[in-house]
């Protein structure tokens, strides 16, 4: 079992609220990895991380911002929450680069009404 | 265009059997290949991690294979049981950057019944 945790697992909200969703992991990992994913698709990659202070967007636009403050945690932001967030966001963290495992947390499943 | 194709779409057994789900990647240039393993609600866990040598890799009752010729693998399930019930999905990482992007595909749904 991966040591690492997000909060909260689900959340229902209005929109033009603004959420944080939280992601740690206790293993140490450099890397770290934000995914949103909707039922029956495949996994988007929506932020990464190389370290402390270092955060890029990955490949799929978002209006999210993450922040990378301190190794073990890597939150994940929307300022105004609106319908179509409404998803489910995975984050992930690995050893190093791309020929080392990904371990993913148990995801928040987001329902913006 | 990298892509990672995953067939059937859902796959129905009943318990005790026996079954195979494929994945055709084009992800070029190829670093490794992985199946993980979603329950439903949660987040996906991994089950193995092929590099381009290795044609075969067991963990337990999975044994995956690769043909990186062919760009095709495949996860076999033996002897399924009720908790085999999720989405398996496979993940091809190529080695053209330093991020080590990842290719997801959508998964196979497979239903394990009594």
């Amino acid at each position: 079992e991966a040591d690492i945790y997000q909060t909260p697992r689900y959340l229902v909200i209005g929109t033009g609220k603004k959420i944080t969703l939280e992601c740690s992991q206790t293993m140490g990992h450099d890397k770290m990895y934000w995914y949103q994913q909707d039922p029956g698709m495949e996994l988007h990659l929506i932020h990464y991380s190389y370290g402390v202070n270092s955060t890029e967007k990955g490949d799929l636009s978002s209006e999210s911002t993450v922040s990378r403050i301190r190794t073990e945690h890597f939150p994940l932001t929307l300022e105004s929450a609106r319908p179509s967030h409404t998803s489910q966001y995975l984050c992930a963290s690995s050893l190093a680069d791309y020929s080392y495992e990904q371990y993913f947390g148990p995801g928040t499943r987001l329902t913006v009404t | 265009k990298n892509q990672v194709e995953q067939s059937p779409q859902s796959l129905i057994i009943l318990e005790g059997k026996n079954c195979t789900l494929q994945c055709n990647y084009t992800v070029s240039p190829f670093s490794n290949l992985r199946w993980y393993k979603q329950d439903t609600g949660r987040g996906p866990v991994s089950l193995t991690i092929m590099t381009f040598s290795e044609n075969t890799k067991s963990n337990g009752r999975y044994t995956a294979t690769l043909d990186a010729d062919t760009k095709q693998s495949s996860l076999h399930i033996t002897a399924s049981q009720l908790s085999d019930s999720a989405s398996y999905i496979c993940v091809v990482s190529d080695r053209g950057s330093t991020l080590g992007r990842l290719y997801f595909g959508r998964g196979t749904q497979l239903t394990v019944w009594p």
